[in-house]
């Protein structure tokens, strides 16, 4: 039972346009969104965030939004760089114990 | 400020031969998980612990896996014996409080059974 989704397993972007990555999930009781980005032999680091009550985050290069209707989550980055080239991981927080869980990441290569 | 360090970083093993991971959280941190990733799919948690108490164990395969955090501290994962599915990444993680989202990870242990 996937409860978090990201069903483009890669996605390559040229320099200085938009990434856009996509995650969706089932359960409406999530109350937290992150991205964690993760470089090959690291393991990943906190990106963005978003509550479930709001609809945007912003934070640089970087902004969620959430559609909570559509239970669909993206992040955008722009302007992209080479240095953002990584796997991109959504997770969703729910349940007693507030644990995440994650969707299986999409593979960001930005193009110079 | 040290990160989440994790050993070994590598680690090869046959089947039913057993394995211990060991990990050392940011200090100060009250909350510890343990995650295994699979190639191809993203981080699962096994344990969770609060200090040295279990919170969460619920998709830890029970038979085969077992965790203890000493102390509040230090943790280990061990597996034993080993089976050619649990080759995997054994990522370790912790906060500063139980559930929170700000989750820093150690490195991982690349774990490969033959």
């Amino acid at each position: 039972d996937q409860q978090v989704k990201q069903n483009s397993p890669s996605l390559s972007v040229q320099e200085g346009r938009i990434s856009i990555l996509n995650c969706d999930y089932t359960n409406s009781m999530f109350d937290y969104f992150l991205w964690y980005k993760k470089y090959p032999a690291e393991g990943p680091t906190f990106l963005i965030s978003i509550s479930s009550i709001k609809d945007k985050n912003e934070d640089g290069r970087f902004t969620v939004f959430l559609n909570k209707s559509a239970k669909h989550l993206s992040l955008h980055i722009v302007p992209s760089q080479p240095g953002d080239s990584a796997v991109y991981f959504c997770a969703a927080r729910g349940g007693a114990t507030n644990k995440l869980i994650f969707g299986t990441g999409t593979l960001l290569a930005v193009q110079p | 400020e040290a990160g989440v360090a994790q050993s070994p970083r590598y680690k090869i093993i046959e089947k039913r031969q057993s394995v211990a991971f060991w990990c050392n959280p940011i200090s100060g941190h009250a909350t510890l998980y343990w995650y295994q990733q699979i190639l191809g799919q993203g981080p699962k948690l096994l344990i969770q612990f609060q200090n040295n108490g279990v919170v969460d164990d619920s998709q830890l395969p029970k038979d085969r896996f077992s965790a203890e955090r000493l102390k509040g501290v230090d943790s280990t994962l061990k597996i034993q014996p080993a089976k050619l599915e649990d080759s995997a990444v054994y990522l370790c993680a912790s906060s500063a409080s139980t559930g929170g989202y700000e989750q820093y990870f150690g490195p991982g242990t690349r774990l490969t059974v033959t």
